[in-house]
């Protein structure tokens, strides 16, 4: 059973528009929720983090909201570059900084 | 600074035979674990541990095993490859109290 699930598989978006890439989880002893940026042939790459006492974290294009009741965060990336073009993982953490990854959504920004 | 390095990045198995994927961070990093990614599944976790001496098993361990001798080196041992072992294998640290963990550049393992 998929603790954390990204729905979407894929999402396009024209560049300087906003990308919303979004997760939904089942787990609600989540304390972190993360998202990583993976290109191909590279590992995963920290983006940015939300505390499940925080409902927004910003840090300059990139911004990730939290809903605790309904269980469902999301990202945004505001404008949309075609550098952005990448798999996003949502992450939760669990004991002992264990992480439970979703199956991804590519982004394809395009110029 | 190295961050986390893994050894070999490509590897060709064939089945029965056994192999270590090795992993090295260099941040002094309490917490290292293995993940592996296979198409429409995202990362799922292997092992895991939590200091020197000290390792538990994630969401699928089975035909795995490792060892954490060091704070530097976590490897992952394929006892019997297994064809449903081709996958791509990430290996993972993270700090007492961080959020983030960093990750190696993966090692691709096809399992013939």
């Amino acid at each position: 059973d998929q603790q954390v699930k990204q729905n979407s598989p894929s999402l396009s978006v024209q560049e300087g528009r906003i990308s919303i890439l979004n997760c939904d989880y089942t787990n609600s002893m989540f304390d972190y929720f993360l998202w990583y940026k993976k290109y191909p042939a590279e590992g995963p790459t920290f983006l940015i983090s939300i505390s499940s006492i925080k409902d927004k974290n910003e840090d300059g294009r990139f911004t990730v909201f939290l809903n605790k009741s309904a269980k469902h965060l999301s990202l945004h990336i505001v404008p949309s570059q075609p550098g952005d073009s990448a798999v996003y993982f949502c992450a939760a953490r669990s004991i002992g900084n264990k992480l439970v990854f979703g199956a991804g959504t590519i982004l394809r920004v395009k110029s | 600074n190295a961050g986390v390095t893994q050894t070999p990045k490509f590897q060709v198995l064939k089945t029965g035979q056994s192999m270590t994927l090795q992993c090295a961070q260099d941040m002094n990093h309490e917490y290292m674990s293995w993940y592996r990614q296979d198409p429409g599944m995202g990362l799922r976790l292997i092992h895991y541990s939590v200091g020197a001496g000290i390792t538990d098993q994630g969401e699928v361990p089975n035909g795995y095993n490792v060892s954490r001798s060091t704070t530097e080196d976590f490897p992952l041992r394929l006892l019997s490859a297994a064809p449903s072992q081709t996958s791509v294998y990430f290996c993972a640290s993270s700090p007492r109290g961080g959020t983030e963990a960093f990750f190696g550049q993966g090692t691709r393992l096809t399992v013939v």
